[in-house]
Order: structure tokens, then sequence, then C-alpha cells
């Protein structure tokens, strides 16, 4: 079992409409949890971090962490083409001081 | 404040030869990483630093891997000798710590061993 797991995609989503990015991870004493998007021929870039059980919005972007069943998610209301990216997820388990164990990614395409 | 800044963008170098890709932290930040980004494997962890001493290694794949962080504001992941299947995008991170402290990212070095 992958520490991080994400489905690769891509997952493709209209203009307008909810992305939903999941992403499950297999140390249940895990601290705290971050969303990267990295767009192609890019670096990854902090969008999100949660670290309590429950959502976090910010503007179009609301992060849900669920600590029992071991999940955090991404939605992205009204996606727009410019979402298009890869989208990483990110935990820092318990003990591992600042390390951060990455998911392989989503790939997210908004079509017009 | 300017962020992780990395060097060189890009890379291009024949079989054997050495290395150096360089990095700049994010003043204030004691934790630096360096990554390897492979489609085939995505991002992996190569090494990282704590005031500048390394903490984990254990990502770095080989003896032709080396890194060092000779002070808080520089650091360098060299590849001696250079092989094609070395190639790759390399980052550095840096972030304070914290439980809750990001990691932030540099531009990357597209490395391209011929």
């Amino acid at each position: 079992q992958k520490e991080v797991e994400q489905n690769s995609g891509p997952l493709s989503v209209p203009e307008g409409a909810i992305a939903s990015l999941n992403c499950t991870y297999s140390d249940r004493v895990s601290q705290s949890f971050f969303w990267y998007r990295q767009y192609s021929g890019k670096s990854p870039e902090l969008i999100m971090s949660i670290y309590s059980n429950g959502d976090k919005e910010d503007g179009r972007f609301t992060a849900q962490l669920n600590k029992a069943s071991q999940y955090v998610s991404l939605l992205i209301r009204d996606s727009q083409p410019s979402d298009s990216a890869t989208y990483l997820c990110a935990v820092r388990r318990t003990g591992t001081a600042s390390k951060l164990t990455f998911g392989t990614g989503t790939r997210l395409q908004v079509t017009l | 404040d300017a962020g992780v800044i990395q060097s060189p963008r890009h890379e291009v170098t024949e079989m054997g030869q050495e290395v150096t890709l360089r990095c700049k932290p994010i003043s204030g930040h004691d934790y630096l990483f360096w990554y390897r980004q492979t489609m085939m494997r995505g991002l992996e962890l190569l090494i990282y630093f704590n005031n500048n001493v390394p903490i984990d290694d254990s990502g770095m794949p080989e003896d032709r891997f080396s890194a060092k962080m000779p002070n808080a504001s520089f650091s360098t992941l060299k590849i001696q000798p250079s092989e094609p299947r070395d190639s790759a995008v390399y980052f550095c991170a840096s972030s304070r710590g914290g439980v809750n402290q990001p990691q932030h990212f540099g531009d990357g070095t597209r490395l391209s061993i011929l």
C-alpha cells in the first residue's frame, strides 16, 4: 500500500463545474496535509493546507479532512480552464520532522 | 520575499560528466529538501537538511549522488559521474520548522544527460 494515494486521472470537468480531487493516506497518525498545484513544466505551488477534521475554505478552493477515514480532498468550485494542472497531495507523518510524503498527483482538465 | 532560487534552470551534458545543481533557500527557513521528479516515479525526496545538517539521505539513489549545505543560504547536489537515467527535473524546497509549515519549491533544474 502506498503511503499517499491519488487517482492519476485525468479528471475531466466542464468549465463552471465542481472538481473533486481525492487523496488517501496510510499512516493514521499523520498530522498535516497540503495540496499543491503543478502546471506542466513548472514547480509545485502550495494552494491549501489543512490540519483539523472538517472543511477549510479559501476562495474557490475547499479542503476537506477526515482523519477517521484517512482521506483528504480538494474541491474546486466554478472550475476554470486555468485550473487545468496536476494536483499533488502531501502528508506530514508524525515523527518525520518537516518531511512531506507526496502522492503521484491527479491531472485535472477543465474543458470549455 | 525572494523565493527558493535554483541554478541552472537547464543543464545538458554528456554521460560521465560531473553535474552540480545549486539552491538558495528562503531566508529564515531551516529545512532544505532536494527532490527529483520524473514521469515514471513522480516526485521523490532525495535528501533533506535541518540547520545545514543532513537528516535523511535514504532517497539518494547511489553513491554517484552527493549533497552538501555549507551554510544556511546555499546547498549543492552533485552527480558524478552522470548517467542518462539521471535525466529528470530536480527541485529544491525549503521550509520553517514546525508540523504545520509547508514547503516552498524553487523553479527546478531540468537536467538532460546525453
